[in-house]
């Protein structure tokens, strides 16, 4: 079991260009969450689904970001017109089902720095 | 809003020693999970708890949701043991809410 897998590892772009992350959740996982991580805030949710189905994007900002799951094996986070602020490392993590007390399994994360 | 009050957050503790770490709400959580983010980045599960205690290894969590804590115990401390040791509290009412702690800087040193 390779665990969740996020590409890239480490994205570097410029002010105004878009980023698109990608996460490749455990097989079987039927619950996909996407966190971002910032000196400032610590670790923030942002988004999550189950069984492909946005169930929460109470941690999504408003504009800019939008996520997706087109299919059980992978779910994307874009980003567009990246600002310096959005530089964070941004974690994926997947379970097998948040309501029956199955616990997260995170992928390594990506590391966005926006110059 | 929920918050989560992580103590202490920085340790340093020599090998073969112990010591514990704390996260305090503010509200009512119905899970913590325990994870440890090594040199490396990732992120490495521990415990996963909605009440008691569970332990592994050398490492020991309690969580008690009525008293709004939950502890992570360190025994016999290695080298590896080194890195920033996050809480992270759930709750599911009115949606899916989850709230991290600041994270405690571990140093284990021979």
């Amino acid at each position: 079991n390779a665990g969740v897998i996020q590409t890239p590892r480490h994205k570097v772009t410029g002010k105004g260009q878009e980023a698109t992350l990608w996460c490749e959740p455990i097989s079987g996982h039927s619950a996909v969450f996407w966190y971002r991580q910032t000196i400032v805030q610590g670790l923030e949710f942002l988004t999550y689904f189950r069984n492909q189905a946005p169930i929460d994007d109470s941690g999504m900002p408003k504009e800019r970001f939008s996520a997706q799951m087109p299919n059980q094996s992978h779910s994307t986070l874009k980003i567009q017109s990246t600002q310096p602020q959005d530089s964070a490392v941004y974690l994926c993590a997947s379970s097998s089902d948040r309501t029956s007390n199955e616990r997260l399994f995170f992928g390594h994360g990506t590391k966005l720095s926006v110059l | 809003g929920d918050q989560v009050e992580q103590s202490p957050s920085a340790l340093s503790l020599h090998e073969g020693t112990g010591s514990a770490l704390r996260c305090n709400f503010t509200t009512t959580m119905r899970a913590v999970q325990w994870f440890r983010k090594n040199s490396r980045g990732s992120l490495i599960n521990l415990f996963y708890l909605a009440s008691g205690t569970k332990e592994n290894g050398r490492l020991k969590s309690a969580f008690d949701s009525k008293e709004r804590y939950s502890t992570l115990h360190i025994r016999d401390a290695q080298l590896e043991d080194s890195g920033t040791y996050f809480c992270a509290a759930e709750a599911w009412t009115g949606g899916y809410k989850v709230v991290f702690g600041s994270g405690t800087r571990l140093l284990v040193s021979p």
